[in-house]
């Protein structure tokens, strides 16, 4: 089916320990895109990309880190995790950023 | 800051009630969207409906409707008919404008629970 996916669903990681999460669409999609979400917060724009080769900020881009090495995948990075990333993180796509936006299903985290 | 107010945390409904929930935004820029998406308790984000700041018509899907005051920057989803598989958080999110260097991107409001009783 076509869509975005979103590996692992779930994790648990240790304070200080890494890891990546993996966006993927098949929708020839060129903007990405990485929110999380946070109760009473609504979600929140940690990076996103406009292409292939490209990323850039958003509103909370502290600790983590992206990659668009290829134009179908976006990765989240968390190089030393903190138990204020623990948090349920959203991956969405777009094929113009004006046009509809597709989300994944979701990855929650836990830092402990 | 609040680009997107949602100022009702919850609300409840009996069932094949109508519903109201709202939204304000801001935004200095003519052009914008404003988005509603719904997230079940099983997590996933729903997009619901769709009004692009030149649009002349409010837009509508089905039971879902936006009343879109664009003077009063408010853009509010009316859901007709509620069925108890509308208990959901719901989020408005507007389409924000690019910054210098940089996109356009979804910027969210906070959400607010809907609860349809029977």
């Amino acid at each position: 089916n076509a869509g975005v996916t979103q590996t692992p669903k779930f994790r648990v990681l240790k304070t200080g320990q890494s890891m990546t999460l993996l966006c993927a669409q098949d929708m020839n999609h060129e903007y990405m895109y990485w929110y999380r979400q946070d109760p009473g917060m609504g979600l929140r724009l940690i990076h996103y990309s406009v292409g292939e080769g490209t990323t850039a900020k958003g509103e909370v881009p502290d600790g983590y880190n992206v990659s668009r090495l290829k134009k179908q995948n976006f990765l989240l990075g968390l190089e030393s995790a903190a138990p204020s990333q623990t948090s349920v993180y959203f991956c969405a796509s777009s094929y113009t950023g004006r046009s509809g936006y597709t989300f994944g299903s979701g990855t929650r985290l836990t830092v402990v | 800051a609040q680009k997107i107010t949602q100022t009702q945390p919850g609300m409840f409904v009996q069932e094949k009630e109508a519903v109201t929930l709202d939204c304000t935004y801001d935004t200095s820029d003519p052009s914008y969207g404003l988005f509603w998406y719904k997230q079940p308790s099983s997590g996933e984000m729903i997009f619901l409906i769709y009004q692009g700041s030149y649009d002349q018509q409010n837009a509508t899907e089905g039971r879902y409707s936006l009343n879109f005051q664009k003077a009063r920057k408010s853009a509010n989803l009316v859901i007709s008919a509620s069925q108890l598989g509308d208990s959901a958080m719901y989020f408005c999110a507007m389409r924000e404008p690019p910054t210098q260097g940089g996109s356009e991107k979804l910027v969210f409001g906070k959400g607010m629970k809907l609860t349809v009783n029977p």
